[in-house]
C-alpha cells in the first residue's frame, strides 16, 4: 500500500484478554519494525524484523508478548495476558531494509488501552 | 549499548525566535547512523533527517539546521524564525550501520510549543 497501516486504531480490552495488532508495511518494505510509545515518552523498540524472521527480539518485555510475519509482509503483534501497564500506543514502521540507513515510514499506531 | 539522551523535555519561545533541540548519543560503533524525526500533534512520526558518521558537515535545509559533532558525540536540531507549525515532539535516534536493516533506538524526545 502507499503506507504502513496499522489495525485497529484504538483497543480496549480488560486485564487479562488477548490481544493481536496488525501491521501492514508498504509494499516492498524487507523490514518491519514494532516500537511501544507510552504517554510522554519516546519511541520504545521492541523487535523488528527482516522478511519473515524476527533479527531482533530484545526489546519485547517479557514472554506475554509475541510477533509475527510469516509471509514477510504483514505481521502481527500479539499480547497475552494483557496488564493494565501494557497499555499503550503500539507503533509499526517499515524500511526498505537494505542497510542500517534505512529511513522508517511509520504508520499511525494502534492505542491499546487495559482495563 | 547504545544510548539516545534528549535533556530538554519541553520547550517554548515565541514565533520567529531561533531554538536549539540538543542530541547527545552513546554508541560503541564506529560507524553508525543518526537521525531527526517529528511527531506533529496528529500522532504520525515524520522523518527529517539522516546523517552517517562519517560525514561531519552540517546541514541546513530552509529554517532547519543540523550540526553534528562526533567529539561531543552530538547531533543537535536548529530552527531558524521558528513559525507556529513547528510546534511538535522532535526525536533523534541512533541506527548501527551494517548491511540489512538494524535496531534503531530513540530518545525520549523534546516537546516543542511555539507561542504566536
Amino acid at each position: 500500500g502507499a503506507g504502513v497501516s496499522q489495525t485497529p486504531s484504538n483497543k480496549v480490552t480488560e486485564k487479562g484478554k488477548y490481544v493481536e495488532l496488525r501491521c501492514d508495511p508498504i509494499s516492498g518494505h524487507t523490514a518491519l519494525y514494532w516500537y511501544r510509545q507510552s504517554l510522554g515518552q519516546g519511541p520504545e523498540f521492541l523487535i523488528y524484523f527482516q522478511g519473515t524472521g524476527a533479527a531482533d527480539d530484545s526489546g519485547l518485555p517479557n514472554d506475554r508478548f509475541f510477533a509475527v510475519r510469516p509471509e514477510g509482509s504483514v505481521s502481527t503483534l500479539k499480547i497475552q495476558r494483557t496488564e493494565r501497564g501494557d497499555s499503550a500506543v503500539y507503533l509499526c514502521a517499515s524500511s526498505p531494509g537494505s542497510s542500517g540507513a534505512n529511513v522508517l515510514t511509520f504508520g499511525a499506531g494502534s492505542r491499546l488501552t487495559v482495563l | 549499548a547504545q544510548k539516545v539522551t534528549q535533556a530538554q523535555t519541553e520547550i517554548s519561545v515565541v514565533e520567529k525566535e531561533d531554538v536549539t533541540l540538543d542530541c547527545v548519543y552513546e554508541t560503541r560503533d564506529t560507524t553508525y547512523y543518526l537521525f531527526w524525526y517529528k511527531q506533529p500533534p496528529s500522532g504520525e512520526l515524520v522523518f527529517l533527517i539522516r546523517r552517517n558518521s562519517f560525514d561531519e558537515q552540517n546541514e541546513i535545509s530552509g529554517r532547519y539546521s543540523w550540526n553534528f559533532q562526533k567529539s561531543t558525540s552530538s547531533f543537535n536540531f536548529t530552527i531558524t524564525a521558528s513559525q507556529v507549525v513547528d510546534s511538535a515532539v522532535y526525536f533523534c535516534a541512533l541506527s548501527e550501520a551494517r548491511r540489512g536493516a538494524s535496531k534503531i533506538i530513540f530518545g525520549s524526545g523534546t516537546r516543542l510549543s511555539i507561542r504566536p
